[in-house]
């Protein structure tokens, strides 16, 4: 089946630009995560949902990043006023409703680099 | 809070040669324990996990782990590695009831043919 998708799968911006990055979660996942990887890094927990419901968003690096799943299936990260420390992968994970041990599938990231 | 440490950030091994990627976590209750992989080109994907159960987990491709409690540790071993093992290789934990991944630095594999 269908893996976990993201687009747009590279984006440049300028200093200051918004951008908006969209995740597609396998279908009948309830559980949706976003991770940020800087180069050279593992990946860091910014944000997780269930169904529609930001259960946790305590990595959320300050007021300018921002994530919503409003129908409880596709979700959209979105950084306002971007800045050059937001270059990094931007990644997307989705898993089964909670139970001890769930495994998150990852989809292939958004390569975001501001100028 | 939690972090986890991995010992080596590059490995360069001949292939046959075998691999023990060390992990080391600093939480003190119970956790989940996870490898995932990423290849050149592609996503991270999940190689073996522990939640409960036998301490040594197998994997994909010939992979497992020993899961030692007592040592915080959930090395990373294959008696005999592939040229297709080359990759990026993320140790990650989770509390028991949390579902957040705490993942280390990684370790880029590289095997010589």
């Amino acid at each position: 089946g269908a893996g976990v998708s993201q687009s747009p799968r590279y984006k440049v911006a300028k200093r200051g630009q918004d951008v908006a990055l969209r995740c597609d979660p396998i279908s009948g996942h309830v559980s949706l995560f976003w991770y940020q990887q800087a180069l050279g890094q593992g990946p860091e927990f910014l944000t997780y949902f269930q169904n529609e419901a930001q259960l946790d968003k305590s990595g959320l690096p300050s007021d300018r990043f921002f994530a919503e799943r409003p129908e409880g299936s596709v979700s959209t990260l979105k950084i306002q006023r971007t800045q050059q420390e937001d270059s990094a992968v931007y990644l997307c994970a989705s898993s089964l409703p909670r139970r001890l041990g769930e495994t998150q599938y990852f989809g292939p990231g958004t390569r975001l680099l501001v100028l | 809070a939690q972090s986890v440490s991995q010992h080596n950030h590059h490995v360069i091994l001949s292939e046959a040669a075998s691999l023990e990627l060390g992990c080391n976590y600093s939480y003190g209750g119970t956790v989940n324990l996870f490898w995932y992989v990423q290849y050149p080109g592609q996503h991270l994907q999940l190689l073996l996990k522990y939640f409960s159960g036998d301490p040594l987990v197998k994997g994909i491709k010939g992979f497992e782990a020993e899961f030692i409690k007592s040592k915080f540790s959930f090395n990373l071993r294959k008696p005999s590695v592939q040229w297709s093992d080359t990759a990026e290789y993320f140790c990650a934990v989770s509390r028991e009831y949390g579902n957040k991944l705490v993942f280390g630095a990684g370790t880029i594999l590289r095997v010589k043919s």
